[in-house]
């Protein structure tokens, strides 16, 4: 089975440009999770979904930051627009269910000069 | 409000050297879910194990084993034997189970560097 697909894989752009990372979670999943690493946060939580419907965006930096889940395969994170301090790495995860083991897609390395 | 402690930074060892990462949790929840996850060097983040909070009992997997103990809110993670393979960075999480928006959300530890020198 496949597992969480994100695209693109790397990103570079210049700052003030708009950015979309996408995803499209494991079929028969549920809920879907975007996470950010950093190295000074760490992994932290930005927004989930629940039947493609928002529940929680209280991690969502700031109004720059936007999601949506238009169906329930595929899943968008967009940034406009971009500041260096959004370099990170963005993972998307899915679960069956909100209580369900979440599974990782691999992740967007995304760089902003 | 939930935390997770990893407190071991970094540990390096010798191959077949038996080794223990530790976490701590931190939760309010009387049901909540605690999993491990391990990223290697080439980024992604690989599910290990995933244990609920009414189950204690040890569990052991290959070479890895994990020791659950609710009276010091523990979730330790012990690798047998280690490998040059297993150099990783392993998270430890924790998962509210009592519902409202938190329900479900992964809080991380801030991860454990394992280096495996042959």
């Amino acid at each position: 089975d496949a597992g969480v697909i994100q695209s693109p894989r790397h990103e570079v752009t210049e700052m003030g440009q708009e950015v979309t990372l996408r995803c499209k979670p494991i079929s028969g999943h549920n809920s879907l999770f975007w996470y950010r690493q950093t190295m000074m946060r760490g992994l932290e939580l930005l927004i989930y979904f629940n039947n493609n419907v928002p529940i929680d965006d209280s991690g969502m930096p700031e109004d720059r930051f936007s999601a949506k889940m238009p169906n329930a395969s595929f899943s968008t994170l967009k940034i406009q627009p971009s500041e260096p301090r959004d370099s990170a790495v963005y993972f998307c995860a899915s679960s069956r269910n909100r209580l369900e083991t979440q599974y990782f897609g691999p992740g967007t390395r995304l760089l902003v000069l | 409000a939930q935390k997770v402690t990893q407190a071991q930074t970094e540990i390096s060892v010798v191959e077949k050297e038996d080794v223990t990462l530790d976490c701590v949790y931190e939760t309010r929840d009387t049901t909540y879910y605690l999993f491990w996850y391990k990223q290697p060097p080439s980024g992604e983040l690989v599910f290990l194990i995933r244990r609920n909070s009414f189950d204690e009992q040890n569990e052991i997997s290959g070479r890895y084993s994990w020791n659950f103990q609710k009276s010091t809110s523990s979730f330790n993670f012990t690798i047998t034997a280690s490998q040059v393979v297993d150099s990783a960075v392993y998270f430890c999480a924790l998962s509210a189970a009592a519902g409202g928006t938190s329900y479900g959300k992964l809080t991380f530890g801030q991860g454990t560097i394992l280096t495996v020198h042959p």
